[in-house]
């Protein structure tokens, strides 16, 4: 069974800096996507980024982008000059090809902004 | 123009009843989906339907019951609530296919007491 782990419960990071999230994963599979959502204290789920296992380039979105190391089963999120409104619970997602359509969550970084 | 709408948000009820939860989308997807989130925020899938059909029955207590009306439509029953089932519900629906994102309700928010 797949497997996604964050190993970071809280973060915290000044706003404007820039604050990395980590995430691994375990899988047999060789096609898959994975996904950040973030969900703030209003409690909708959003997605953040995905990225395809076979695709080399890391995914961009705005200030958001990953770093993806395939062989290090390994998908971090970086933010880039961090705002108020990023402050959120953050989870890292795995769907695979042959997982059925299940989505797999880690347990979430907790991401505070500091004025 | 919500895309998975949800009812209701908020849902306290004494444990023993009976409770149903709601949910609609209108992005034109053929899979539905309800996860639990519990108090330590982790998310967990429950129930997953495809063209009105499950294909996904996680290890949940059968007094959880979900129905598929049409593909449009999940709704989770369930019954002799436990305190133990008070938590955050999502329900979420996405294309076929691995490489489609999920996209979620905004949540029900059971508390059994």
């Amino acid at each position: 069974a797949q497997t996604v782990t964050q190993s970071q419960p809280e973060m915290s990071v000044q706003e404007a800096e820039t604050v990395t999230l980590s995430c691994t994963y375990d899988t047999s599979e060789s096609d898959y996507y994975l996904f950040w959502y973030k969900q703030p204290p209003s409690r909708q789920m959003i997605l953040v980024i995905r990225q395809e296992a076979y695709k080399q380039q890391n995914a961009t979105e705005n200030r958001f982008s990953v770093n993806f190391q395939k062989a290090a089963k390994s998908f971090s999120l970086k933010i880039s000059d961090s705002q108020l409104g990023d402050a959120a619970m953050y989870f890292c997602a795995y769907r695979g090809e042959t997982s059925g359509s299940r989505l797999t969550f880690g347990e979430g970084t907790q991401l505070t902004v500091n004025p | 123009d919500t895309a998975v709408s949800q009812t209701p948000k908020y849902l306290v009820t004494q444990m023993g009843n009976d409770k149903s939860i709601k949910c609609e989308q209108n992005l034109g997807h053929d899979t539905m989906y309800w996860y639990k989130q519990d108090s330590k925020k982790f998310l967990k899938i429950m129930f997953s339907y495809n063209n009105k059909e499950l294909i996904i029955n996680e290890t949940v207590p059968n007094r959880f019951s979900p129905k598929s009306p049409d593909k449009a439509h999940l709704n989770l029953h369930i019954n002799s609530l436990e305190l133990g089932d008070s938590a955050v519900y999502f329900c979420a629906s996405s294309q076929a296919g691995f490489n489609s994102p999920l996209h979620f309700g905004n949540g029900t928010r059971l508390t059994v007491t």
